[in-house]
């Protein structure tokens, strides 16, 4: 059973400059949950979607967005891109429904901008 | 709100040898879960174990296995008999019951453990 894949694994951009990071869950899962990871605030928990619609939102500035498509695969978009934004970018993916269950992480985007 | 602390910023242990890895929660939610994480160098976040508010024993899975004190909001994480792959960053974590709370998990600082040989 294939885990969650996240892509690009690396990459390097700009300020200014915008970027997608794609996320596929593993088959059957529902819910995609989206992080941010920094040295200094840790992990910090950026949206959730299910079934196409976003039902949890953190408190990031709305530069930061996301969608989750018919096949549950999600893409997060930052755009104007800031130095604060370089972060290892993770997704999670779970059934979504019933009482908290396990979620698994995918290996990350590691965003650099520059 | 919920929030992980974890006191320990980094622990050493002997390989072969237990270690335990504290976790405090605080919650006014009556129903959640807690969860342990372990992030390699690599960077992707491996479940160990999990255990719900509700669940009368403490939860076992291999080597790993969790102390859930609910009364004093802890759920430490046990590892016994320690091997070199040990070594990496733990994550402790909660999420809440409730259709707003969904895929929301909360994580401590994290503890870097180190397993020397």
């Amino acid at each position: 059973k294939a885990g969650v894949t996240q892509t690009p694994r690396y990459l390097i951009k700009t300020r200014g400059q915008q970027v997608t990071l794609s996320c596929s869950p593993i088959s059957g899962h529902r819910s995609v949950s989206w992080y941010q990871q920094t040295p200094g605030q840790g992990l910090q928990f950026l949206f959730e979607y299910f079934s196409e619609t976003q039902r949890n939102k953190g408190n990031f500035p709305g530069r930061f967005s996301g969608r989750q498509f018919s096949n549950s695969r999600s893409e997060m978009n930052v755009s104007t891109l800031e130095l604060g934004d370089s972060a290892l970018y993770l997704c999670a993916s779970s059934l979504g429904q019933g009482n908290p269950g396990e979620l698994f992480f995918g290996e990350g985007s590691r965003l650099t901008v520059l | 709100a919920q929030k992980i602390t974890q006191t320990q910023p980094g622990m050493f242990v002997q390989e072969k040898e237990a270690v335990t890895l504290d976790c405090t929660y605080d919650t006014s939610d009556p129903s959640y879960g807690l969860f342990w994480y372990k992030q390699p160098s690599s960077g992707e976040m491996i479940f160990l174990i999990y255990q719900g508010s509700y669940d009368q024993q403490n939860a076992t899975e291999g080597r790993y296995s969790l102390n859930f004190q609910k009364a004093r909001k802890s759920a430490n994480l046990v590892i016994s008999a320690s091997q070199l792959g040990d070594s990496a960053m733990y994550f402790c974590a909660i999420e809440v019951s409730g259709g707003t709370s969904y895929g929301k998990l909360t994580f401590g600082q994290g503890t870097i453990l180190t397993v020397h040989p």
